[in-house]
């Protein structure tokens, strides 16, 4: 059975960091693109990064560029969301999902059960 | 960026109902399209990949259809399992963008 369990979610100041973590098991991890995709409260989806199999390429909705950074690690099936200069409107719930499709640009067919990322003083 | 639009927002429906959810992308994507259900506090769930491909064990009532940039997503015969909010997706491209959603609540 895949699962995906995202952990590292949490209260933190504007301008504050946070990393996320989300532990993979029941597919073969190194073989997929993965992805963070995240929903503000009462609000729709948004992608935020995709990473590629071995980590040598990465995109970014355009509002974290510069401030996250998405980067996995295939021999302990994990993948993580450095999130550095936080804003209120970050606040939402990340979600990791893999991805199948063309390189970067695929569907999320199995999403972990997301973490709540809260930017608030 | 390619911006997807979705109607209704949100629809109000009955258990045997057919439900039609449209969705318009502002430029060609091909099939590239997809369609995920999401109910509260849960996590969204694939139902159909390429505008028509229906994901394994997703129920039959489920299908999808395209015509140029505009794509429907048919809930043929309306569950009770079914009340949900329904987001379509466009992979034809980064950045990777979501339709704001249809909300399928109870008539």
């Amino acid at each position: 059975e895949v699962q995906l369990v995202e952990s590292g979610g949490g209260l933190v100041q504007p301008g504050g960091s946070l990393r996320l973590s989300c532990a993979a098991s029941g597919f073969t991890f190194s073989s997929y693109w993965m992805s963070w995709v995240r929903q503000a409260p009462g609000k729709g989806l948004e992608w935020v990064a995709n990473i590629k199999q071995d980590g040598s390429e990465k995109y970014y909705v355009d509002s974290v560029k510069g401030r996250f950074t998405i980067s996995r690690d295939n021999a302990k099936n994990s993948l993580y969301l450095q999130m550095n200069s936080l804003r209120a409107e970050d606040t939402a719930v990340y979600y990791c999902a893999s991805l199948l499709g063309i390189a970067a640009a695929g569907y999320f067919d199995y999403w972990g059960q997301g973490t709540l990322v809260t930017v608030s003083s | 960026d390619i911006q997807m639009t979705q109607s209704p927002s949100s629809l109000s429906a009955s258990v045997g109902d057919r439900v039609t959810i449209t969705c318009r992308a502002s430029q060609s994507i091909g099939s590239h399209l997809n369609w995920y259900q999401q109910k509260p506090g849960k996590a969204p769930k694939l139902l159909i990949y390429g505008a028509s491909n229906l994901l394994t064990g997703v129920p039959s009532r489920f299908s999808g259809r395209a015509s140029g940039t505009d794509f429907t997503l048919i809930i043929s015969s309306l569950q009770a399992e079914d009340f949900a909010t329904y987001y379509c997706q466009q992979s034809y491209n980064t950045p990777l963008t979501f339709g704001p959603g249809t909300k399928v609540d109870v008539k």
